[in-house]
Formats: C-alpha cells, structure tokens, sequence
C-alpha cells in the first residue's frame, strides 16, 4: 500500500540536542511538507520541497533543518537553536505543488524534550 | 488576520444531532477547499474536497462553501461516536506556485452515546 512512513512514532530530546525526524513516501509525490502542530493552534508550516534537491522555509523554520535528497525522502532535523521543539509534528507529501488535490498525511511523530 | 479561521471548540453533541462545522478565511484567490478528520495521536486523513463553490454531499457528511461571504461548512448527519474527532478545514490557491495548503486550528468534536 502507498503512504507516508514517519519514523520514530515519539521522540524524547534532552535539551541542546539535535534530533531528525524520518518521513518516506512511496506515492511517487513530487511535494513534501513538514507540519508542527500545538494544541489550540493548528498545523503550522516549517519547510516545503516541490522537487529533489530544493526546499524553502514555511513560516516557522528557525531551529529546523531539512534536506531532500531523495523524492522519497524528506528529514527534518530540529536543532538545539528550536527554543520550544515539544510539539507533534507532521510530514505531508502531494502529487506537485500545481495540483488541486489534498495532502496525504503521515501518522506523526511526537517529539518532547526532557 | 490569520488567513483561515476556525473555532476550537470543543463541540460536544449527543448521538444522531446534526453537526455543522464552519471556516471563515480573508483570502479571495483561495479556490479549493478541503475538510480534515484527525483522530487524537493520528495525521489528518481527507473527508472532502471541494473546488470552487457549491456543495458536495458524501453519505453523511455535506461540504458547502460560499465565496462570496468566504465562508465553508461541513454538516455532519446522524453523528455518531465514531465521528469525535478533530476537524480541520484547509483550503488552498490553484494558481499558487507554492503549493500550500492553509489550515484552520481544527474544532474538537465529540459525539456520545
């Protein structure tokens, strides 16, 4: 079956550590997208990637890093500079950044710093 | 202003109640628009799809959007327990070159027996 895997399902962070968090697809979406989602506040967008070796910060990309090496693959590494990284975060993936359709989800990673 | 928005909630209702949902957004490009069901500790998964104005019924679920008041809504007929959940509505721009989908905060839903 298609989808997106995001790996590990929780992650536990001391403070000023760097932690990646995994995100494959195999729907053979050209677009991915990272989520950070906070009770109350909905899904705010960290980094996009519309095609293999480019991506451009959302609106919340301090502390985060990404790369897209791969189409099938989308990491996101939350620095020790993220000064609040506990939150459940959230990979999408769609078929081009032109197309109409929705986002496909993953089931997310929770992330909490101890 | 925040592009979409979305009350909370929580909205809690008995078993068989009809329930409505609603969006207001500030951004007239917005062309597509979408609902989102998340059950707690999951990702969003797609509940319906509308491009443009008008309504699309699914079973028990009906999404309207009116345009000109930038306005959507999800009914939901006979709830049932199964339907408490978090619904998010999204919407987005066909002629965006991004790409992104703009969410609202989601509204909590429970339904009880």
């Amino acid at each position: 079956d298609g989808g997106i895997t995001q790996s590990p399902k929780y992650l536990f962070r001391k403070e000023g550590q760097n932690v990646t968090l995994s995100c494959e697809q195999n729907l053979n979406h050209d677009a991915m997208y990272w989520y950070r989602q906070d009770p109350g506040q909905g899904l705010r967008l960290i980094y996009y990637s519309q095609i293999v070796n480019d991506f451009q910060k959302g609106d919340i990309a301090e502390g985060y890093s990404v790369s897209r090496e791969k189409k099938e693959s989308f990491p996101l590494t939350v620095t020790s500079a993220q000064k609040n990284p506990t939150a459940f975060y959230l990979c999408a993936s769609r078929q081009g950044a032109k197309t109409i359709l929705g986002y496909t989800f993953g089931s997310g990673t929770r992330l909490t710093v101890v | 202003q925040k592009e979409v928005e979305q009350d909370p909630g929580p909205l809690s209702v008995p078993e068989g109640a009809i329930v409505s949902l609603n969006c207001t957004y500030s951004n007239s490009a917005f062309q597509y628009f979408m609902w989102y069901r998340q059950y707690s500790r999951k990702g969003p998964e797609l509940l319906m799809y509308t491009y443009s104005s008008g309504n699309k019924e699914d079973g028990r679920f009906t999404a309207q959007v009116d345009k000109s008041s930038k306005y959507i809504s999800l009914f939901i007929r006979d709830s049932q327990p199964s339907d408490s959940a978090t619904y998010l509505c999204a919407m987005g721009d066909r002629g965006s070159t991004l790409g992104r989908l703009y969410f609202g905060r989601g509204t909590q839903l429970t339904v009880w027996p």
